[in-house]
């Protein structure tokens, strides 16, 4: 079975310090991974993508297979990073279709 | 382009009574999907349909049934609700199905259930 968690459920930074949103993952084949966000009233959308090795909004996440992680950071945060953050991995179901779990997600709050 | 449309978007029940959640997507994706999201719990995957005509359970479908009516619209009903389902319910869906799934997402039915 896949599982994906978020040890932190809230992390507080000042602005203009680094940030870093934990991701652990289980999952017995190769993990395809994403970090999902939700702003305050507004729907949740994907912000970065394991596959597409990508900087967005200045986060970037690598995915390192030997401690089963796939951290979001970001070197300065701002106040409007304020918001929900979902770690979420695509794996083979069950019942023979990818599904995509989610984390329990963490909450940033940026201190102005 | 609307994208992934919910509604409705607010829905107060009493324990028992029922109610169909609606989705419906124009970006001629084949997956759709059901979450529910609850303070502490993150997403949690209540039903999936992979492709028209074709629908499977999640991590939580009990109490709930769905219907994929055709390639936009996907359903969720509740036929007895209970405290439990008081919850946000996002309804998502994706292009293929494949491995790799970007999921783009409706709005949201807050649903309390007293």
């Amino acid at each position: 079975a896949q599982r994906v968690t978020q040890p932190e459920k809230l992390l507080s930074v000042f602005k203009g310090a680094p940030v870093e949103l934990k991701c652990n993952y289980s999952y017995s084949g190769s993990p395809e991974l994403f970090w999902y966000v939700q702003y305050s009233r507004q729907r949740l959308q994907l912000l970065l993508r394991h596959i597409s090795r990508e900087s967005i909004k200045g986060f970037t996440a690598d995915l390192n297979k030997g401690e089963t992680s796939f951290h979001l950071k970001k070197p300065f945060a701002q106040e409007e990073d304020s918001a929900m953050y979902y770690c979420a991995l695509s794996g083979l179901s069950g019942a023979g279709s990818y599904q995509l779990t989610f984390g329990k997600g963490t909450k940033l709050s940026v201190i102005p | 382009n609307a994208g992934v449309t919910q509604t409705p978007k607010f829905q107060v029940l009493k324990t028992g009574q029922s109610m169909t959640l609606q989705c419906a997507q124009d970006m001629n994706h084949n997956s759709m999907y059901w979450y529910r999201q609850d303070p502490g719990m993150g997403l949690r995957l209540i039903y999936y349909s992979a492709s028209e005509g074709t629908t499977d359970k999640g991590e939580v479908p009990n109490g709930y049934n769905v219907s994929r009516l055709n390639k936009r619209e996907f359903s969720l009903r509740l036929e007895s609700a209970a405290p439990s389902q008081t919850s946000v319910y996002f309804c998502a869906s994706s292009k293929t199905g494949g491995e790799v799934e970007k999921l783009f997402f409706g709005s949201g039915t807050q649903l309390s259930v007293l």
